[in-house]
Protein backbone atom coordinates (compact mmCIF):
# COMPACT_ATOMS: atom_id res chain seq x y z
CA UNK A 1 0.00 0.00 0.00
CA UNK A 2 0.98 3.83 -0.52
CA UNK A 3 3.25 5.13 2.04
CA UNK A 4 3.78 9.09 3.58
CA UNK A 5 3.67 11.04 1.12
CA UNK A 6 4.72 14.60 0.95
CA UNK A 7 4.98 17.86 -0.82
CA UNK A 8 7.01 19.55 -2.10
CA UNK A 9 9.86 17.32 -2.06
CA UNK A 10 11.69 20.82 -1.95
CA UNK A 11 10.94 23.96 -1.74
CA UNK A 12 13.10 27.48 -1.94
CA UNK A 13 11.70 30.62 -0.85
CA UNK A 14 12.92 33.83 0.39
CA UNK A 15 13.13 35.23 3.50
CA UNK A 16 9.98 36.39 4.98
CA UNK A 17 7.86 34.68 2.62
CA UNK A 18 4.94 32.45 3.73
CA UNK A 19 5.35 28.52 2.76
CA UNK A 20 3.21 25.55 3.06
CA UNK A 21 3.92 22.00 3.55
CA UNK A 22 1.33 19.13 2.67
CA UNK A 23 1.41 15.69 4.27
CA UNK A 24 -1.00 12.38 3.24
CA UNK A 25 -0.53 9.93 5.90
CA UNK A 26 -0.98 6.57 5.93
CA UNK A 27 -5.02 5.50 5.28
CA UNK A 28 -6.61 4.63 8.72
CA UNK A 29 -3.49 6.16 10.65
CA UNK A 30 -5.30 8.42 13.14
CA UNK A 31 -2.15 9.75 14.75
CA UNK A 32 0.05 12.59 12.48
CA UNK A 33 3.18 13.78 13.40
CA UNK A 34 5.61 16.69 12.10
CA UNK A 35 9.16 16.41 13.01
CA UNK A 36 12.13 18.94 11.68
CA UNK A 37 15.63 17.62 10.85
CA UNK A 38 18.15 20.69 10.72
CA UNK A 39 21.64 20.03 8.93
CA UNK A 40 23.89 17.84 11.25
CA UNK A 41 21.16 17.41 14.46
CA UNK A 42 18.44 15.16 15.17
CA UNK A 43 14.94 15.27 14.45
CA UNK A 44 13.04 17.88 16.56
CA UNK A 45 8.91 16.70 17.46
CA UNK A 46 6.84 19.99 16.34
CA UNK A 47 3.13 18.88 16.57
CA UNK A 48 1.10 15.91 16.90
CA UNK A 49 -2.15 14.92 15.78
CA UNK A 50 -4.96 13.35 16.92
CA UNK A 51 -7.55 12.92 14.35
CA UNK A 52 -8.32 16.55 13.57
CA UNK A 53 -7.38 17.83 16.91
CA UNK A 54 -3.86 18.82 18.22
CA UNK A 55 -3.20 17.86 21.33
CA UNK A 56 0.02 18.40 21.67
CA UNK A 57 1.75 21.62 19.97
CA UNK A 58 4.56 22.04 22.50
CA UNK A 59 7.24 21.23 19.86
CA UNK A 60 6.39 24.44 17.82
CA UNK A 61 9.36 26.39 17.34
CA UNK A 62 7.27 30.24 17.23
CA UNK A 63 4.08 31.61 16.58
CA UNK A 64 4.78 31.36 13.01
CA UNK A 65 4.59 28.08 13.24
CA UNK A 66 1.28 26.74 12.38
CA UNK A 67 -0.42 23.49 11.69
CA UNK A 68 -4.13 22.04 10.47
CA UNK A 69 -5.25 18.44 9.56
CA UNK A 70 -8.72 18.01 8.15
CA UNK A 71 -11.12 15.29 7.46
CA UNK A 72 -8.08 12.93 9.52
CA UNK A 73 -5.95 12.90 6.87
CA UNK A 74 -4.71 15.28 5.28
CA UNK A 75 -1.92 17.85 7.12
CA UNK A 76 -0.77 21.07 6.21
CA UNK A 77 2.35 22.41 8.04
CA UNK A 78 2.58 26.38 7.48
CA UNK A 79 5.56 29.01 8.49
CA UNK A 80 5.06 32.37 7.83
CA UNK A 81 7.65 35.20 7.48
CA UNK A 82 10.50 32.56 7.20
CA UNK A 83 13.81 33.55 8.56
CA UNK A 84 16.79 31.50 7.49
CA UNK A 85 16.97 29.11 10.52
CA UNK A 86 13.46 27.43 9.66
CA UNK A 87 15.95 25.84 6.82
CA UNK A 88 15.78 21.91 7.33
CA UNK A 89 14.22 18.80 6.08
CA UNK A 90 10.57 18.71 7.37
CA UNK A 91 9.33 15.16 7.95
CA UNK A 92 5.76 13.88 8.85
CA UNK A 93 5.10 10.57 10.14
CA UNK A 94 1.90 8.81 10.82
CA UNK A 95 0.31 5.64 13.10
CA UNK A 96 -2.38 4.00 13.78
CA UNK A 97 -3.34 4.34 17.48
CA UNK A 98 -0.19 3.94 19.69
CA UNK A 99 1.65 2.40 16.85
CA UNK A 100 5.00 2.52 15.91
CA UNK A 101 5.52 6.02 13.32
CA UNK A 102 5.94 5.62 9.44
CA UNK A 103 8.00 8.27 7.90
CA UNK A 104 7.73 10.18 4.83
CA UNK A 105 10.31 11.43 2.25
CA UNK A 106 10.57 14.81 3.77
CA UNK A 107 10.28 18.27 2.54
CA UNK A 108 13.78 20.14 2.13
CA UNK A 109 13.10 23.79 2.58
CA UNK A 110 15.39 26.26 2.21
CA UNK A 111 14.99 30.03 3.00
CA UNK A 112 17.66 32.25 1.05
CA UNK B 1 14.99 16.57 30.86
CA UNK B 2 13.91 13.19 28.96
CA UNK B 3 16.69 12.64 26.00
CA UNK B 4 18.29 10.71 24.48
CA UNK B 5 22.39 10.27 24.02
CA UNK B 6 24.26 8.91 20.63
CA UNK B 7 27.82 8.97 21.75
CA UNK B 8 29.20 8.20 18.76
CA UNK B 9 28.37 10.40 15.54
CA UNK B 10 30.03 8.10 13.42
CA UNK B 11 31.06 4.34 13.68
CA UNK B 12 33.32 2.62 10.82
CA UNK B 13 33.53 -1.23 10.57
CA UNK B 14 34.67 -3.67 7.66
CA UNK B 15 32.13 -5.57 5.88
CA UNK B 16 31.78 -9.13 7.58
CA UNK B 17 32.52 -7.86 10.70
CA UNK B 18 30.26 -7.22 13.46
CA UNK B 19 28.88 -3.64 14.23
CA UNK B 20 27.11 -1.89 17.14
CA UNK B 21 25.62 1.77 17.19
CA UNK B 22 25.46 2.44 20.94
CA UNK B 23 22.29 4.55 22.42
CA UNK B 24 20.99 5.43 25.93
CA UNK B 25 18.06 7.44 27.50
CA UNK B 26 17.25 9.27 30.77
CA UNK B 27 13.13 9.09 30.56
CA UNK B 28 11.31 8.06 33.90
CA UNK B 29 9.40 4.40 33.61
CA UNK B 30 9.81 2.07 30.84
CA UNK B 31 9.64 3.98 27.93
CA UNK B 32 8.75 2.01 24.12
CA UNK B 33 12.61 2.25 22.59
CA UNK B 34 12.42 2.11 18.66
CA UNK B 35 15.89 2.34 16.04
CA UNK B 36 15.38 3.96 12.86
CA UNK B 37 17.89 3.73 9.31
CA UNK B 38 17.93 6.85 6.96
CA UNK B 39 19.06 6.50 3.69
CA UNK B 40 20.26 9.68 1.89
CA UNK B 41 17.55 11.77 0.63
CA UNK B 42 14.86 9.23 1.96
CA UNK B 43 12.99 9.66 5.25
CA UNK B 44 12.93 7.40 8.38
CA UNK B 45 12.16 3.49 7.67
CA UNK B 46 11.51 1.54 11.34
CA UNK B 47 14.25 -0.81 11.94
CA UNK B 48 13.14 -2.41 15.26
CA UNK B 49 11.31 -1.88 18.70
CA UNK B 50 11.10 -2.57 22.47
CA UNK B 51 8.57 -2.70 24.23
CA UNK B 52 8.45 -5.60 27.13
CA UNK B 53 9.19 -8.81 27.20
CA UNK B 54 12.86 -10.34 25.82
CA UNK B 55 15.54 -7.73 26.08
CA UNK B 56 17.03 -8.32 22.86
CA UNK B 57 14.93 -7.38 20.08
CA UNK B 58 15.13 -9.04 16.43
CA UNK B 59 14.28 -6.27 13.37
CA UNK B 60 14.66 -5.51 10.01
CA UNK B 61 17.60 -6.39 7.92
CA UNK B 62 19.48 -8.70 10.31
CA UNK B 63 19.81 -6.04 12.97
CA UNK B 64 19.39 -6.48 16.41
CA UNK B 65 19.26 -4.62 19.27
CA UNK B 66 19.59 -5.48 23.41
CA UNK B 67 17.77 -3.52 26.19
CA UNK B 68 19.63 -3.04 29.13
CA UNK B 69 18.05 -1.03 32.04
CA UNK B 70 20.31 -1.07 34.68
CA UNK B 71 22.51 0.65 32.14
CA UNK B 72 19.33 2.95 30.27
CA UNK B 73 20.86 1.50 27.27
CA UNK B 74 19.71 0.06 23.99
CA UNK B 75 22.15 -0.25 21.16
CA UNK B 76 22.19 -1.79 18.12
CA UNK B 77 23.73 -4.82 16.74
CA UNK B 78 24.33 -6.98 13.67
CA UNK B 79 26.77 -9.45 13.58
CA UNK B 80 28.03 -9.59 10.33
CA UNK B 81 27.94 -5.88 8.21
CA UNK B 82 27.17 -4.89 4.38
CA UNK B 83 27.97 -1.77 2.56
CA UNK B 84 24.49 -1.71 1.93
CA UNK B 85 23.93 -0.77 5.67
CA UNK B 86 25.75 2.73 5.54
CA UNK B 87 23.32 4.55 6.47
CA UNK B 88 22.13 7.46 9.32
CA UNK B 89 20.80 5.55 12.42
CA UNK B 90 18.48 7.11 15.12
CA UNK B 91 17.90 5.58 18.51
CA UNK B 92 14.40 6.74 19.76
CA UNK B 93 12.36 6.67 22.72
CA UNK B 94 8.78 7.17 23.21
CA UNK B 95 7.98 8.14 27.17
CA UNK B 96 5.28 6.67 29.16
CA UNK B 97 2.35 8.27 29.14
CA UNK B 98 2.39 8.80 33.20
CA UNK B 99 5.60 11.46 32.34
CA UNK B 100 3.86 12.90 29.43
CA UNK B 101 5.03 12.87 25.87
CA UNK B 102 3.47 9.74 25.57
CA UNK B 103 2.45 10.95 21.83
CA UNK B 104 5.50 11.88 20.44
CA UNK B 105 9.43 10.29 19.47
CA UNK B 106 12.44 11.79 21.39
CA UNK B 107 15.58 11.15 19.40
CA UNK B 108 19.24 10.59 19.63
CA UNK B 109 20.91 13.00 16.98
CA UNK B 110 21.67 10.36 15.01
CA UNK B 111 25.14 8.20 14.35
CA UNK B 112 26.40 7.54 10.59
CA UNK B 113 27.49 4.40 10.07
CA UNK B 114 30.31 3.81 7.58
CA UNK B 115 30.61 -0.63 5.88
CA UNK B 116 34.17 -0.33 4.36
CA UNK B 117 34.33 -2.99 1.64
Amino acid sequence: GAGVSQSPSNKVTEKGKDVELRCDPISGHTALYWYRQSLGQGLEFLIYFQGNSAPDKSGLPSDRFSAERTGGSVSTLTIQRTQQEDSAVYLCASSPMRGEQYFGPGTRLTVT
Amino acid sequence: AQSVAQPEDQVNVAEGNPLTVKCTYSVSGNPYLFWYVQYPNRGLQFLLKYITGDNLVKGSYGFEAEFNKSQTSFHLKKPSALVSDSALYFCAVRPPSFSGGYNKLIFGAGTRLAVHP
